[in-house]
């Protein structure tokens, strides 16, 4: 079935540094993939998204890139600030008419001052 | 806008007795979401509406799960009755498109269940 892996499943940085965060999708037909940041106790936002038609997006520090042949995506966020910290979710639209997401299972993102 | 509201926040239960969840979508979206969210995974989706049409129930557990969308806005999830491993983040989320959609889903706050 449709499957979403990621990883990895913490990561702990300095303030400044970079963090990168990985996922894989099984389903070759997906052709969207949001990233949404979710703070403890609170709902998943999102936070930025890609189609299958580009290989990469950024908005100021965060990007993300795609590679459709490897069918996988990557969240990076550079010049990380101690509020980046909370879990990540990556996602994949599902090969299903209807717009059901896949998510992976999460990354809990720690940015150390 | 206003967002995504869900009432309650917290509910919690004994096993066997039954729950019902609630959500109020943004305003005009047509397509709503009820994910469960276990601690420490991602959310799965239980069940999509497009306005009052179910698209997508295939994970909803029906044996105990049941959920509706009258006139296409609100809609409501019960569990009855309910199991220890139910206890999880219910979350509600909709989008502005119907039809297969890629369109952004933006998330209500979440009802936490425990079940004792």
């Amino acid at each position: 079935g449709e499957n979403v892996e990621q990883h990895p499943s913490t990561l702990s940085v300095q303030e400044g540094d970079s963090a990168v965060i990985k996922c894989t999708y099984s389903d070759s037909a997906s052709n969207y993939f949001p990233w949404y940041k979710q703070e403890l106790g609170k709902r998943p936002q999102l936070i930025i998204d890609i189609r299958s038609n580009v290989g990469e997006k950024k908005d100021q520090r965060i990007a993300v890139t795609l590679n459709k042949t490897a069918k996988h995506f990557s969240l990076h966020i550079t010049e990380t600030q101690p509020e980046d910290s909370a879990v990540y979710f990556c996602a994949a639209h599902g090969s299903s008419n209807t717009g059901k997401l896949i998510f992976g299972q999460g990354t809990t993102l720690q940015v150390k001052p | 806008e206003a967002g995504v509201a869900q009432s309650p926040r917290y509910k919690i239960i004994e096993k066997r007795q039954s729950v019902a969840f609630w959500c109020n979508p943004i305003s005009g979206h047509a397509t709503l979401y009820w994910y469960q969210q276990i601690l420490g995974q991602g959310p799965k989706l239980l069940i999509q509406f497009q306005n009052n049409g179910v698209v997508d129930d295939s994970q909803l557990p029906k044996d105990r799960f049941s959920a509706e969308r009258l006139k296409g806005v609100d809609s409501t999830l019960k569990i009855q009755p309910a199991k220890l491993e139910d206890s999880a983040v219910y979350l509600c989320a909709s989008s502005l498109l119907a039809g297969g959609n890629t369109d952004t889903q933006y998330f209500g706050p979440g009802t936490r269940l425990t079940v004792l």
